[in-house]
């Protein structure tokens, strides 16, 4: 149980353009979606938190107008990575908290999407 | 603020050495929970251990143990007898009970090279 997925995997486009990735809980409602991005070598780094049926809070530093993200239903949030380019390449990995989960954070972890911007 | 420093970089052994990794962490909360994941060369997280800051009791798991130390603000790693299958990126994190949805805080990571 507790299985998040990520889709792409992979993907490459071209500066300028713009591309989505979904993070889905399988098996589980999630009231709460994380987004990371985790550049090569280097720790996670918090974006945002998505609730869902509302606006996603945006960390410090991240811009909101350029990462949208969008959690309409209690199985699916997106990240739209908007005109995108070369630095926006990175690694970038979802994760899902149960509803059910009173006690404890447990947060369910993405295989994670790998964003090339040529 | 909470923050989670994994002073080791990178660790490298040879095959059936012990390694430890430290994880210092800082929270001004009595209840927290401290995580420690892998991620191998694909990249996916992979959960270890879950701790909340009332046990600390240590645990061991087949080769992995950890040694939670409140007093000192540590949660350190140690596999037994380490094997290729252990290379990875180890990390450890912090969430504090009541934070905006209770959020991680990552450390830096650990990578842990065996060699045979």
């Amino acid at each position: 149980g507790a299985v998040v997925s990520q889709h792409p995997s992979r993907v490459i486009c071209k500066s300028g353009t713009s591309v989505k990735i979904e993070c889905r809980s399988l098996d589980f409602q999630a009231t709460t979606m994380f987004w990371y991005r985790q550049f090569p070598k280097q720790s996670l780094m918090l974006m945002a938190t998505s609730n869902e049926g509302s606006k996603a809070t945006y960390e410090q530093g991240v811009e909101k107008d350029k990462f949208l993200i969008n959690h309409a239903s209690l199985t699916l949030s997106t990240l739209t990575v908007t005109s995108a380019h070369p630095e926006d390449s990175s690694f970038y990995i979802c994760s899902a908290r149960d509803r059910r989960g009173k006690v404890g954070p447990e947060q369910y972890f993405g295989p994670g999407t790998r964003l090339t911007v040529t | 603020a909470q923050k989670v420093t994994q002073a080791q970089t990178e660790i490298s052994v040879v095959e059936k050495e012990d390694v430890t990794l430290d994880c210092v962490y800082e929270t001004r909360d009595t209840t927290y929970y401290l995580f420690w994941y892998k991620q191998p060369p694909s990249g996916e997280l992979v959960f270890l251990i879950r701790r909340n800051s009332f046990d600390e009791q240590n645990e061991i798991s087949g080769r992995y143990s950890w040694n939670f130390q409140k007093s000192t603000s540590s949660f350190n790693f140690t596999i037994t007898a380490s094997q290729v299958v252990d290379s990875a990126v180890y990390f450890c994190a912090l969430s504090e009970r009541g934070a905006a949805g209770n959020k991680l805080t990552f450390g830096g990571g650990t990578r842990v090279l065996v060699k045979p």
